[in-house]
């Protein structure tokens, strides 16, 4: 069956670099996301990668794909207090984009 | 704003009642979705419309749960009888039918049930 899972919670400090593991179960996956939610607010989303790839990199965000282990990862680099927020992978099977999604990571901030 | 917008951004309602959101999407957009989250839970889909037609359906929308998009625009969620269980916030998103970089989301619909 379809299913996305990811750690529960993050911390770093301020100025090392964030990495959010994703892991995903169908092989037929055609696109992978990074949506980024802050507390109350709706779902932004950061950036995608196609099943096709291995690596896309969008200024402090680079996300990592292996798709022989089912692995996605999304780094921040120089990780600042407004990247607090939960972070979540999703996974989209078929043209509709009908998302699959984690139940995202909780990204913490040390000063 | 030419965002996904939703209303009511919160809605308090007694169980049994009738509940109905709104969402606008982005102009350009003729793909609609409907999708549910619970507290420390990911998005869970509800529905889909393409323009005005619904294409698909998920089991979890049961049959108090009806969506329309009468002219492929705008797009309505009602919730009949509400249970506490409904207690959720209730995200639209819009997107476009080539553009596979154009999934945007609403702030979303906080609906608590008492």
């Amino acid at each position: 069956g379809e299913d996305v899972e990811q750690s529960l919670f993050l911390s770093v400090r301020e100025g090392d670099s964030s990495v959010i593991n994703c892991t995903y179960t169908d092989s037929s996956s055609t696109y992978l996301y990074w949506y980024k939610q802050e507390p109350g607010a709706g779902l932004q989303l950061l950036t995608y990668i196609f099943s096709n790839m291995d690596m896309k990199q969008d200024q402090r965000l680079t996300v990592l794909l292996n798709k022989k282990d089912k692995h996605l990862s999304l780094r921040i680099a120089d990780t600042q207090t407004g990247d607090s927020a939960i972070y979540f992978c999703a996974e989209s099977l078929d043209s509709n984009y009908q998302l699959i999604w984690g139940a995202g990571t909780k990204l913490i901030i040390k000063p | 704003d030419t965002g996904v917008s939703q209303d009511p951004r919160h809605k308090i309602t007694k169980r049994g009642q009738n509940v109905t959101f709104r969402c606008d999407p982005i102009s350009e957009h003729n793909r609609l979705y409907w999708y549910r989250q619970t507290l420390g839970q990911g998005p869970e889909f509800l529905t889909y419309f393409q323009n005005e037609a619904q294409l698909e359906k998920s089991r979890l929308l049961s049959d108090r749960f009806s969506a329309e998009r009468p002219k492929g625009s705008f797009s309505t969620l009602e919730i009949q009888r509400t249970e506490q269980g409904d207690s959720a916030m209730y995200l639209c998103a819009s997107s476009s039918a080539t553009g596979v970089d154009t999934i945007y989301f609403g702030e979303g619909s906080w609906l608590t049930v008492v």
